[in-house]
């Protein structure tokens, strides 16, 4: 157990559905990660916070949001679904910011199916 | 842009059988390498980090080492619960942004 935790595991839903994804870190973790992962695919970087703050952002669509909150837990919006955004979503967390070689502890994450 | 390839994509050993997986690098500003294992619908788990050529580190059945240019994952006498996929990436970036590798699958027979 990497002590990330992400709800829902699962997620059914339709085309042009929204849907929200969260993240806890790591107990005394600053930054947050989130990847996409489909079917046979490598890790998708998308975005990442360090502290509230967007650091960072991948290949993500502008379809998709997300936000780190005071507390330190992050939720990725994802709206307008298509059936193309089916994929496995992780979270990941580190003590500190990006790129500065903390090492990344990821989450079970969250599959989603798009119907 | 940064760029890590694995090699090989697929790997299929029998038990007992070592072999070597490889991650090579064109990273500006490059200092060290994160491995990490995932099983099938699973979170990477991190393995090792790797700062300096030269170093070494060890877990089981699994040896990395880091060179200037590339790092290497050994695995000695393999059993079947080491078949996953092994990933490795970049510690430090300038955009900040954790780079992975396609990554090799491994799969061990009995």
């Amino acid at each position: 157990d990497s002590g990330v935790t992400q709800t829902p595991k699962h997620l059914i839903t339709a085309t042009g559905q929204r849907v929200t994804l969260r993240c806890s870190p790591r107990s005394g973790d600053l930054s947050v990660y989130w990847y996409q992962q489909s079917l046979d695919q490598g890790l998708q970087f998308l975005i990442q916070y360090y502290n509230g703050e967007e650091r960072a952002k991948g290949n993500i669509l502008e379809r998709f949001s997300a936000q780190q909150f005071p507390d330190l837990h992050s939720e990725l919006n994802l709206s307008s679904l298509e059936l193309g955004d089916s994929a496995l979503y992780f979270c990941a967390s580190s003590v500190g910011p990006p790129g500065q070689g903390y090492e990344q502890y990821f989450g079970p994450g969250t599959r989603l199916t798009v119907t | 842009e940064d760029q890590v390839t694995q090699s090989p994509e697929a790997l299929r050993l029998q038990e007992g059988e070592s072999s070597s997986l490889n991650c090579s690098y064109t990273v500006s500003g490059l200092r060290g390498l994160f491995w990490y294992r995932q099983d099938p619908g699973k979170g990477p788990e991190f393995l090792f980090t790797l700062y300096s050529a030269g170093e070494e580190k060890e877990k089981e059945r699994l040896k990395a080492t880091l060179t200037k240019k590339e790092s290497f994952l050994h695995i000695t006498a393999p059993k079947p619960e080491d078949s996953a996929t092994y990933l490795c990436a970049p510690p430090y970036s300038n955009t900040g942004k954790l780079i992975f590798g396609q990554g090799t699958t491994l799969q061990v027979k009995p």
